[in-house]
């Protein structure tokens, strides 16, 4: 069965600090999506990323950087010299190609706190 | 281009009460979800809709939520009668058609409080 863990439930780091979000997927699925999204306070969920599982490349946007390795079937989520601004909940998502992406199974989330 | 949007963003009832959730996708979005988060847990897929027909509706909890979605736009949740565990935040999602489907628009959420 599917299904995604994000073991941290809270992170609290002092601003300027790096900071990893860990990821676990289980998935049967050889063709599958994997997503992380930010929910700031304000409720909305903002996406940040999407991964397909025939695309192990690392990526970097600014400050945020992923490392997605499907050995270990982890996709973790790093910040580099966090901010205030970066507080929130981060969730770290699934969709299987078997479901025709369209169920997105997601992590408990992780919640964030940058400390001025 | 307009996101997804979502109404009421609060409702507070009262167990027994009936509450109707409305999400309006984004123009050209036949596909539509609702999820939702109850009690700081994982945000879990209730189901989904391609136009007006109900594709997947495997995660819903049980049969006092029903969902709608009149000629392929707006879609509405409708809990009937609300009980104190539906508390949490509902979340409406929307993709485009079968290629892009799993790059999903989310909504800034409803969140329903039950007392």
């Amino acid at each position: 069965a599917q299904k995604v863990t994000q073991a941290q439930t809270e992170i609290s780091v002092v601003e300027k600090e790096d900071v990893t979000l860990d990821c676990v997927y289980e998935t049967r699925d050889t063709t599958y999506y994997l997503f992380w999204y930010k929910q700031p306070p304000s409720g909305e969920l903002v996406f940040l990323i999407r991964r397909n599982s025939f695309d192990e490349q690392n990526e970097i946007s600014g400050r945020y950087s992923w490392n997605f390795q499907k050995s270990t079937s982890s996709f973790n989520f790093t910040i580099t010299a966090s901010q205030v601004v970066d507080s929130a909940v981060y969730f770290c998502a699934l969709s299987e190609a078997q479901s025709g992406g369209f169920k997105t199974i997601f992590g408990a989330g992780t919640r964030l706190f940058v400390k001025a | 281009e307009a996101g997804v949007t979502q109404f009421p963003s609060h409702s507070v009832i009262e167990k027994g009460q009936t509450v109707t959730l409305r999400c309006d996708p984004i123009s050209g979005h036949d596909n539509l979800y609702w999820y939702r988060r109850v009690m700081g847990k994982e945000i879990k897929f209730l189901l989904h809709f391609v136009k007006e027909s109900k594709q997947d509706e495997s995660g819903m909890p049980n049969n006092r939520f029903l969902a709608e979605r009149t000629g392929g736009t707006y879609s509405t949740l409708k809990v009937q009668p609300a009980e104190l565990e539906d508390s949490g935040v509902y979340f409406c999602a929307s993709s485009q058609a079968r290629l892009t489907a799993y790059e999903q628009y989310f909504g800034p959420g409803t969140r329903l409080t039950v007392t």
